[in-house]
């Protein structure tokens, strides 16, 4: 049990364009829901938390124009990356929130050329 | 002083050594922590959750939580060589992560040697 999916796994976008990635639940349903990036040889930090049927929660630094977080559905968060640029290529790992921690999807690979 | 000071390694031991990872923390209010295992461009799996202070057993894993020294360690028996990934502890100060997330440490770079 406690399965998150995301979608796509790898993403090659030309600068300029808006990226869309998936995250799911698969077998359980989640009120709240985590975005995470992770640059090269570095930790998870937290963009975003993310909370179904209301606005997200972004943290400090994060553009929330930029990133865009729908959390439609107890089993279904977005997030979209508007305007990509070279510097936002990172690892985004989603995570889903049940009673005693959080389990993670596998990650999308973002790299915009 | 970052909140989760982790030893990014690399930590490289023979095969069926016994592995033992750490984290300290600043924030005293964490409560729950975490250690996850993420293997190269994968999510991180998690593999022990604790809340009180003491030991939790797992199979070959142990996690300990020392909150007065804010510490925690795990420790991995008879490691193997599918062990080798990077190990990441994570806290937060609320049951799931609640409204904060998780903070993560740095990660630590375990390699087993056959």
């Amino acid at each position: 049990g406690a399965v998150v999916s995301q979608h796509p796994s790898w993403v090659i976008c030309k600068s300029g364009t808006s990226v869309k990635i998936e995250c799911r639940s698969l077998d359980f349903q989640a009120t709240t829901m985590f975005w995470y990036r992770q640059f090269p040889k570095q930790s998870l930090m937290l963009m975003a938390t993310s909370n179904e049927g209301s606005k997200a929660t972004y943290e400090q630094g994060v553009e929330k124009d930029k990133f865009l977080i729908n959390h439609a559905s107890l089993t279904l968060s977005t997030l979209t990356v508007t305007s990509a640029h070279p510097e936002d290529s990172s690892f985004y790992i989603c995570s889903a929130s049940l009673p005693e921690t959080q389990y993670f999807g596998p990650g999308t690979r973002l790299l915009v050329l | 002083q970052k909140e989760v000071e982790q030893d990014p390694g690399p930590l490289s031991v023979p095969e069926g050594a016994i592995v033992s990872l750490n984290c300290t923390y600043s924030n005293s209010a964490f409560q729950y922590f975490m250690w996850y295992r993420q293997y190269s461009r994968k999510g991180p799996e998690l593999l022990m959750y604790t809340y009180s202070s003491g030991n939790k057993e797992d199979g070959r894993f142990t996690a300990q939580v020392d909150k007065s020294s804010k510490y925690i360690s795990l420790f991995i028996r008879d490691s193997q060589p599918s062990d080798s990934a990077t190990y990441l502890c994570a806290m937060s100060r609320y049951s799931g992560g609640g409204a904060d997330g998780l903070t993560f440490g740095k990660g630590t770079h375990l390699i087993i040697q056959p």
